[in-house]
């Protein structure tokens, strides 16, 4: 079934630095979207990205999709506590069903 | 808030028991979804109704029964679960699926414990 699958599972960074995931997924998709989750929360949707686009940003987040890999990538510049988080892509195969894959856990070292 | 709201926020049950989970989205949507986080597990799309119809079902066991009475609400009835269903179950919403763009707006979940 297609599904994203994040890289690294589980990233622990300085407070400051950029932190990157990457995801890969198995099928052509319509979009691609990251989507953020504090412990025992709800998702959040942060960003889609269309399969027609290369790279997008929004605040300190920056997406990029790169459909002939069939990977995408997320980078949060200048870290902060906050962003302490489990982030999931999670792809749309025009088929109306949003699939997620397994996440990366992120930790934000003060 | 997302504008999903989900009762209870957590619920512990024995196998015979039966129970029922609420969701309910205030942001005028058109379709609601289930899903399952089990640990180290990506998110399983359980349900999908779109329009109060169910358009998707994600070969979930009928121990779990969905029920969408309208666009705003949307139920999960539970009966004879076991200890693997253990879980936190999401409830979504999505405007108008089928456009192309369709983002996810999640209830903060019910963290499911079967013993």
């Amino acid at each position: 079934s297609q599904q994203g699958e994040e890289d690294p599972q589980a990233l622990s960074i300085q407070e400051g630095e950029n932190a990157t995931m990457n995801c890969s997924y198995k099928t052509s998709i319509n979009n691609l979207q990251w989507y953020r989750q504090n412990s025992g929360r709800g998702l959040v949707h942060l960003i889609l990205i269309r399969s027609n686009e290369r790279e997008k940003h929004s605040g300190r987040l920056r997406v990029t999709l790169d459909t002939s890999k069939k990977s995408s990538s997320l980078l949060i510049t200048a870290s902060r506590a906050a962003d302490t988080a489990s982030y999931f892509c999670a792809t749309d195969a025009w088929d109306d069903k949003i699939i997620f894959g397994k996440g990366t856990r992120l930790h934000i070292l003060p | 808030e997302t504008g999903v709201t989900q009762t209870p926020r957590h619920l512990v049950m024995g196998m015979t028991n039966k129970k029922s989970l609420k969701c309910e989205q205030h942001l005028g949507h058109n379709a609601m979804y289930w899903y399952k986080q089990s640990a180290k597990k990506p998110l399983e799309l359980m349900f999908v109704y779109n329009f109060k119809e169910q358009t998707e079902n994600n070969s979930v066991p009928s121990r779990f029964s969905p029920e969408c009475p309208n666009s705003s609400h949307l139920f999960l009835h539970l009966h004879t679960l076991q200890p693997e269903d253990s879980a936190l179950y999401l409830c979504a919403s999505s405007q108008d699926p089928g456009q192309g763009e369709e983002k996810l707006f999640f209830g903060s979940g019910t963290q499911l414990s079967v013993l």
